[in-house]
Parts: structure tokens; sequence; C-alpha cells
């Protein structure tokens, strides 16, 4: 079986840009996460989309934007790039199982975003 | 929003186990610890995932005291390929909401030495 897929793998884009990443995750899954992970940092959570309904936000403006599909694939869209948005995206996808925990996070290879 | 503290850089030999503890001392009741193992450029691999006591499985062990305050990973005969960055988790994807974020430490840096 595949796993959790993302595209683009590298994309360079300059300040005040619009991009829209994409999302795909393993067949079954209903639920992705966003998580934004800059140089040498852990990654931090941007969003959760489960059943194509917001599950969760971080601390990120309103310029990050996500959304799901009825296939459960997923874009993260983020508008007027700031310098400080490069970094590595990263999809994870989990299948909710509707108990309590072990709703293990699969992550994609990630999207790196070069803002110049 | 339970955050978490891991030392920033661990050294080992091969061979040796390795112990590296996380702190977590707002973790809600429906939060689990999960471990993640990542290369560079490559994402985020899931090592293993509990909610209280012990858990092993074939990588690792995961110890967590009754408090649930701190956790701590095990890796048995560490080996060059374990060089990588390992993150605690605290959260729970099917509890999230607005105020149950799911929260990444700050990741220990693992260095194996031959």
């Amino acid at each position: 079986d595949a796993g959790v897929t993302q595209s683009p793998t590298h994309l360079i884009k300059t300040r005040g840009q619009q991009v829209t990443l994409r999302c795909s995750p393993i067949s079954g899954h209903k639920s992705v996460s966003w998580y934004q992970q800059v140089l040498g940092q852990g990654p931090q959570f941007i969003f959760q989309y489960y059943e194509k309904e917001e599950r969760g936000r971080g601390n990120f403006p309103d310029r990050f934007s996500a959304r799901q599909f009825p296939n459960y694939s997923s874009e993260l869209n983020v508008n007027a790039l700031l310098l400080g948005d490069s970094a590595l995206y990263l999809c994870a996808s989990s299948y909710i199982s509707g108990r309590a925990g072990s709703n293990e996070q699969f992550f994609g290879p990630g999207t790196r975003l070069t803002v110049l | 929003l339970a955050k978490t503290t891991q030392p920033i850089s661990m050294d080992s030999y091969e061979g040796q186990e390795v112990n590296i503890t996380c702190s977590h001392n707002n973790i809600a009741t429906n939060d689990y610890i999960t471990w993640y193992q990542q290369f560079p450029s490559q994402g985020p691999r899931f090592i293993i995932q509990g909610y209280k006591t012990k858990v092993t499985n074939e990588v690792a062990s995961l110890f967590i005291p009754a408090d649930r305050k701190s956790s701590t990973l095990s890796l048995p005969r560490v080996s060059l390929s374990d060089t990588a960055v390992y993150y605690c988790l605290v959260g729970d994807p099917a509890y999230n909401n607005a105020g149950n974020m799911l929260t990444f430490g700050g990741g220990t840096r693992l260095m194996v030495k031959p």
C-alpha cells in the first residue's frame, strides 16, 4: 500500500505570493494533519481535518488555511507568503478508530517551501 | 496545553542502551505519549506509543510513571543507523479539538558513534 504522498516535493516562491500544498492520506485514513517544520526545530501543528471538517488549529495566522476533500485528500494554502514561511511542510494521516488513544500518525516526506 | 521538554542532544556508542526522557507536566487525561524518529529531510516515523506503565515493541520500550508527567524512551543496543532526532509527542488525534493541540517537543539529537 502507498504511504502518505505529498506534492510538490520542493517549491520556491517569492514574498507576497500564494502557495497550495497537497496531501493524499493512506487509503482508509480519514484524518489529515498539517505541520510546519522550520530548520532545526520540531514540527509545529497547523491543522487537523477529519471527515472534511476542521478538528483543530494551531497558533498560525489566518494566512494559513486548509480543506479536506471527499476522498480525504487535503490542501494547505498559504497566502501573502513571508520569508519566515520557509519550512518543510509535513502532512500526516491517521485512522481514527473512535476509541481513546492509539491513533498512530503516518507522515509523508514533506514539501520543502523556500520563500525568497 | 501539554508542553514537552527533552534534552537537546545525546551521544552514545554502538551496542549501548539509550534512554531519552521527556517531561510533560501538564499532560491531560486523554493524552497519549508517542515517540517519533526523524532523519534529515524525511517525515517523522512512529516508534512507540503508550498511556501508562510500560510498553514494548520490536524496536523500543516506553516507560511511563504513575503520575504520567514524564516518559522515557529506551532503545536497546543502538547502531549507527539510529542516529536521528527523536521527538516526544503528547496528544491524541481522536480527541483533538481547538484546545487540545498535538504538540511536538524540541527533539533530542542522538548521535551514535562507532
